[in-house]
């Protein structure tokens, strides 16, 4: 069965630098990948996915991710943190041989003014 | 607008009282999901739907039961609730096509059994 782990609770940055949070996954096939974000009393909400093609994926607000085979990671990336980017990110993997889907334990981003 | 909607938002309960959060899409979605989400362990997904009439157990299935009649409606049930389902719930949706998984989520329900 497929996995996710996020091996950082915890990510702080101060408000203008680069904010990396990390994913790696385990799968028997190839993966489909996801980022959601949470905010405070709110549902996730989809920021980007990989399913093939380009390893650099763009999604909402200025993030992107990079798709690693070999590395099995799927980092997601902004060049510029802002504070508003402050939440819980999720990262997701579905084998694509089956229909379930595999959350990471979610990391809390936090931006400092 | 495009939306998953659970009620009841909240809900505090005792053991043993059955119960059934429901859940509902606008979007004509065939894939239908309800996950659970505790501290430290992320989501876990408890029941999935390929669409009508088509349900799979998820990681976490002991406890729950689900239905799906309807294609844009996918409650939850608890036959008897116990403290350990207290949780936060979260239903989603998505279309079935290559591709195209990214989920739309509900804005989730707290349940505490007592």
């Amino acid at each position: 069965a497929q996995s996710v782990a996020q091996p950082e609770d915890q990510v702080n940055v101060a408000e203008g630098n680069p904010l990396t949070v990390k994913c790696t996954y385990s799968v028997s096939g190839n993966p489909y990948l996801f980022w959601y974000v949470q905010y405070p009393n709110r549902g996730l909400q989809f920021l980007l996915k990989y399913i093939t093609g380009d390893n650099l994926v763009k999604g909402s607000y200025g993030f992107e991710a990079e798709f690693n085979k070999s590395q099995t990671s799927f980092h997601l990336k902004k060049p510029s943190a802002l504070v508003s980017d402050s939440a819980l990110y999720f990262c997701a993997v579905r084998d694509q041989e089956n229909n379930d889907m595999r959350f990471g334990a979610g990391t809390r981003l936090t931006v400092k003014p | 607008e495009a939306q998953v909607t659970q009620n009841p938002r909240y809900l505090i309960t005792v053991t043993g009282k059955k119960l059934t959060v429901t859940c509902s899409q606008n979007m004509n979605h065939e894939y239908m999901s309800w996950y659970r989400q505790d501290p430290g362990l992320g989501l876990r997904q408890i029941y999935y739907s390929m669409n009508v009439e088509v349900t799979d157990k998820g990681d976490v299935p002991e406890g729950y039961k689900v239905s799906r009649k309807e294609k844009r409606n996918f409650p939850l049930i608890l036959e008897s609730p116990s403290p350990n389902q207290t949780s936060l719930y979260f239903c989603a949706s998505s279309l079935i096509l290559a591709g195209s998984y990214e989920q739309y989520f509900g804005p989730g329900t707290r349940l505490t059994v007592t």
